[in-house]
């Protein structure tokens, strides 16, 4: 079946620092990748996503690229804020029929000042 | 646009016990999704609902159940509870279209249940 491996957390930086948090996976096919977020108190939300190889996805600073030959999509972002603290999930969705969306087990970024 | 809304936040029961959570999908969305998500673990798919149908479950027991109604919004249904069914529940809601979609899920806060 379909799985998602993240680095375990968690991961503490200093604001300004580079961020990489590891995602691979394993799936039959060609599955959607994402990274969602949760943060404090809140619901998880959609950061980016990527639908086919070598597509890479941004969003607020955030970044991650397909890999298909080493199936990953690691997430990275050149300079972390405090506000970036949170809890990230790689994910992926299979695409077959209905939607079932795989997630990993989270990664907990606190960032300090 | 309105989110997903979920309900009760919190809920304590006891083994044993049944237990309905619900949720109100994103205005546009005729899909929800069902998941639980234990403590610093990642959400795991329970089922999906289409049209008012379940079209899709992962491994869970019959106890687990569901709803949708034609304005979309769905209940989760636990019979039978066991201690290891505390966690947070979340809904998501997403666009479909014959019952395939992006994996664009949008989740509420969720429910946050605990089986004494």
């Amino acid at each position: 079946g379909n799985s998602v491996t993240q680095m375990e957390g968690p991961v503490t930086l200093s604001e300004e620092a580079f961020l990489t948090i590891n995602c691979t996976y394993t799936a039959t096919g060609y599955p959607s990748l994402f990274w969602y977020v949760q943060y404090p108190g809140e619901g998880l939300q959609l950061l980016l996503k990527a639908t086919k190889a070598d597509d890479k996805g941004s969003n607020k600073g955030f970044e991650a690229t397909y890999r298909k030959e080493t199936t990953s999509f690691h997430l990275e972002k050149g300079s972390v804020q405090v506000s970036d603290s949170a809890v990230y999930f790689c994910a992926l969705s299979d695409r077959k029929g209905y939607q079932k969306v795989t997630f990993g087990t989270g990664t907990k970024l606190q960032v300090i000042p | 646009e309105t989110g997903v809304t979920q309900s009760p936040t919190h809920l304590i029961k006891t083994r044993g016990q049944q237990v309905t959570l619900r949720c109100s999908s994103q205005s546009g969305h005729n899909t929800v999704s069902w998941y639980q998500q234990a403590l610093g673990q990642g959400p795991q798919f329970i089922f999906q609902y289409y049209r008012e149908e379940e079209n899709g479950r992962g491994n869970f027991p019959p106890r687990f159940s569901g709803l949708q109604f034609p304005n979309y919004s769905s209940e989760l249904n636990v019979n039978a509870l066991e201690l290891d069914d505390s966690a947070l529940y979340l809904c998501a809601s997403s666009s479909a279209q014959g019952g395939r979609n992006t994996g664009e899920l949008f989740f509420g806060e969720g429910s946050r249940l605990t089986v004494l």
